[in-house]
């Protein structure tokens, strides 16, 4: 099956800084590659998603990109805010999908 | 969070109980899944249905069994509770097939369940 693979599992940065978490995936037929936002007590939240007929996409503040050749894909967030803090977590599929295991992002005032 | 709900919110049961989570939405969605979520595991799918009377197996299904009569609700049952199905349950739905945009899945906000 899928195994996706998140880094770092835990970031910091100073507000008005760039975060850049990433992910790779194993299975070549994935060909969808969802972000979400999870804080806390609260489910996951789908911030971006990309398909794999795409190989950047960008959403004001946040972009994804992805690399089909080299099996990852990444997501940036510019301009980091303290509402930026929370878990996020990367995700590769099609009907099913499978997720990376999170990274905490703390943005620091 | 796109007319999902969970109940319950929060259980706390003893070892050998059986428990019944359960999911409902209103967006009349085909696809529905059951997740858990534990620390350093990210979430893992237990089980999903794609129908009335349509269910299948995820990654981590023994110990859990699903059904689903009304296309509204998605039960999750735990037989026979043991300690290692303390997690947090999430449900999702996603729309259609993949593809043209039906693959996205959109989440409840949670379970937190307890076995003692």
């Amino acid at each position: 099956g899928e195994n996706v693979e998140q880094h770092p599992s835990t970031l910091s940065v100073q507000e008005g800084d760039s975060a850049v978490i990433k992910c790779t995936y194993s299975d070549s037929a994935s060909n969808y590659f969802p972000w979400y936002k999870q804080e806390l007590g609260k489910g996951p939240q789908l911030i971006i998603d990309i398909r794999s007929n795409v190989g950047e996409k960008k959403d004001q503040r946040i972009a994804v990109t992805l690399n089909k050749t080299a099996k990852h894909f990444s997501l940036h967030i510019t301009e980091t805010q303290p509402e930026d803090s929370a878990v996020y977590f990367c995700a590769a599929g099609a009907n099913n999908l499978f997720f990376g295991t999170g990274t905490r992002l703390t943005v620091i005032p | 969070d796109a007319g999902i709900t969970q109940s319950p919110r929060h259980k706390v049961t003893e070892t050998g109980t059986p428990v019944t989570l359960r999911c409902h939405q209103t967006e009349n969605h085909r696809y529905m899944y059951w997740y858990r979520q534990d620390p350093g595991h990210g979430l893992r799918l237990i089980h999903y249905s794609y129908g009335v009377k349509d269910t299948d197996k995820g990654e981590v299904s023994d110990g859990y069994s699903v059904s689903r009569s009304k296309t509204e609700d998605f039960l999750l049952t735990l037989e026979s509770a043991t300690s290692s199905q303390t997690s947090v349950y999430f449900c999702a739905i996603r729309p259609g097939l993949a593809g043209g945009g039906q693959e996205t899945q959109y989440f409840g906000p949670g379970t937190r369940l307890l076995v003692l």
